[in-house]
């Protein structure tokens, strides 16, 4: 499985537009990105999901350049409810369903 | 979309006892996966857990101290078994299927062994 590395932690303020980038060098052909969201206490929520160019859904927006050796995951205007660890997973290891975690970033949002 | 509820939610335990964690999942998974996450750290999947099978185990984890049962598609037990106060951790049980795209995530386990 592509090993993903990603900032350890980051800080926004409430309204800003907050992109956390991803990178994946080694992200094989048939390869997708998925984010997924950890808030304390809770189990982690899929966020979405791509392979190229770019998905939108309503929570997030996900970017892929054409080498796909990286992405970012952009969260629009993000209130003091966004703060929480988002992990980048690349892969999975073909036909077992399985997900292996990175170290994922903490993003505090500040008022 | 798949809601996943454990039991119990937390609970504190005496060194070399046994504690089963029970997964019930609203609707028909293929696939169920046990994790286990440390405080402030990420999580480490344990096994898979296979209706009609036997559980497979990651690297670092075997079946003597985590046995796992999967009797059908919307329940799983994960016991943590003659336990230490190493095995103090967050366990979370997640659905999916066999395709690694959205799984859904249980609340997760709190366990404390003293």
């Amino acid at each position: 499985l592509a090993k993903t590395t990603q900032p350890i932690s980051m800080d926004s303020y409430e309204g800003q537009e907050v992109n956390i980038t991803c990178s994946h060098n080694n992200i094989a052909t048939n390869d997708y990105i998925t984010w997924y969201q950890q808030f304390p206490s809770q189990g982690p929520r899929f966020i979405i999901q791509g392979y190229k160019t770019k998905v939108t859904n309503e929570v997030a927006s996900l970017f892929i350049p054409a080498d796909r050796k990286s992405s970012t995951l952009s969260l629009p205007r993000v209130s003091l409810s966004d703060t929480a660890v988002y992990y980048c997973l690349v892969g999975y290891t073909s036909n077992t369903g399985k997900l292996i975690f990175g170290q994922g970033t903490t993003l505090q949002v500040k008022p | 979309s798949a809601v996943i509820s454990q039991k119990p939610s937390r609970d504190i335990c005496q060194r070399g006892t046994s504690l089963t964690i029970q997964c019930q999942v609203d609707s028909q998974v293929t696939m169920m996966f046990w994790y286990r996450q440390q405080p402030g750290q990420s999580l480490t999947l344990i096994a898979t857990a296979n209706q009609g099978s036997e559980a497979t185990y990651e690297s670092g984890f075997v079946i003597d101290k985590f046995p796992i049962s999967r009797p059908n598609l919307t329940f799983s037990t994960l016991t943590v078994s003659n336990m230490s106060p190493e095995d103090s951790s967050i366990y979370l049980c997640s659905g999916g299927d066999r395709s690694g795209n959205e799984q859904f995530f249980g609340p997760g386990t709190r366990l404390t062994v003293l």
